[in-house]
């Protein structure tokens, strides 16, 4: 089945504890994005990926950090969290660019006390 | 900034058409207009999307202003599942590929 996968779906940390929130697509797709979700704010766009060890930033880069060395994984780290990255989080993928559909993951509620 | 616009609710009738209007008036020539819905605690899934002409598929239509500078997403018999938020985006061709989302319009379904 094709999917995006995302894990872990729920986690709850403190400040300043390093964690990493994978993402892993079955479906060859060149392009990956990592997005979050705030009341109010709607999706923003955390980083995205054209294709292997190629990233950029989006909206909200700051914070965070991302990785693309193989085309199925595109893991986001947050080297020191803090409560203002608690949120929901998506990670997303798609064959190319702009002609083509975005799949979502199922999302990461995460917690920073 | 969001290069969308778009009304922040909208209520329509179980089994009426639904008629979803996004504005993007500084669309540029080779931009993408995409639609996606996110559904009640779910992640967002991709509705439909077009360029120039309009496009349909099983889930809706999309009908593309001559000037490109609005566009409408068609439901047309909109059923109690349909209650979401929608999206409208436009997937930039130059080159970086920064995806906006915006906040949507959420969609109100009456029985």
């Amino acid at each position: 089945e094709a999917q995006v996968t995302q894990n872990p779906r729920y986690l709850i940390t403190v400040t300043g504890k390093k964690l990493t929130v994978t993402c892993s697509q079955n479906m060859n797709h060149e392009y990956m994005s990592w997005y979050r979700q705030d009341p109010g704010l709607g999706l923003r766009q955390i980083y995205y990926s054209m294709n292997v060890e190629v990233t950029d930033k989006g909206d909200v880069p700051e914070g965070y950090k991302v990785s693309r060395k193989e085309k199925r994984n595109f893991p986001l780290i947050l080297e020191s969290p803090s409560p203002n990255q608690t949120s929901l989080y998506f990670c997303a993928s798609s064959f190319g660019r702009t002609g083509y559909e975005q799949y979502f993951g199922p999302g990461t509620r995460l917690t920073v006390t | 900034d969001a290069k969308t616009t778009q009304p922040n609710s909208m209520e329509s009738n179980e089994e009426e058409p639904v008629h979803l209007p996004c504005n993007h008036s500084t669309i540029s020539g080779t931009d993408y207009i995409h639609w996606y819905r996110q559904l009640p605690s779910q992640g967002p899934e991709y509705v439909i999307h077009g360029l120039t002409s309009n496009v349909n598929n099983r889930m809706a239509s999309l009908a593309i202003a001559e000037d490109r500078k609005s566009s409408t997403l068609i439901l047309h018999r909109a059923t109690l599942r349909d209650a979401a938020v929608y999206y409208c985006i436009l997937r930039d061709s130059g080159r970086d590929d920064k995806i906006i989302f915006g906040k949507g319009t959420r969609l109100h379904i009456l029985p």
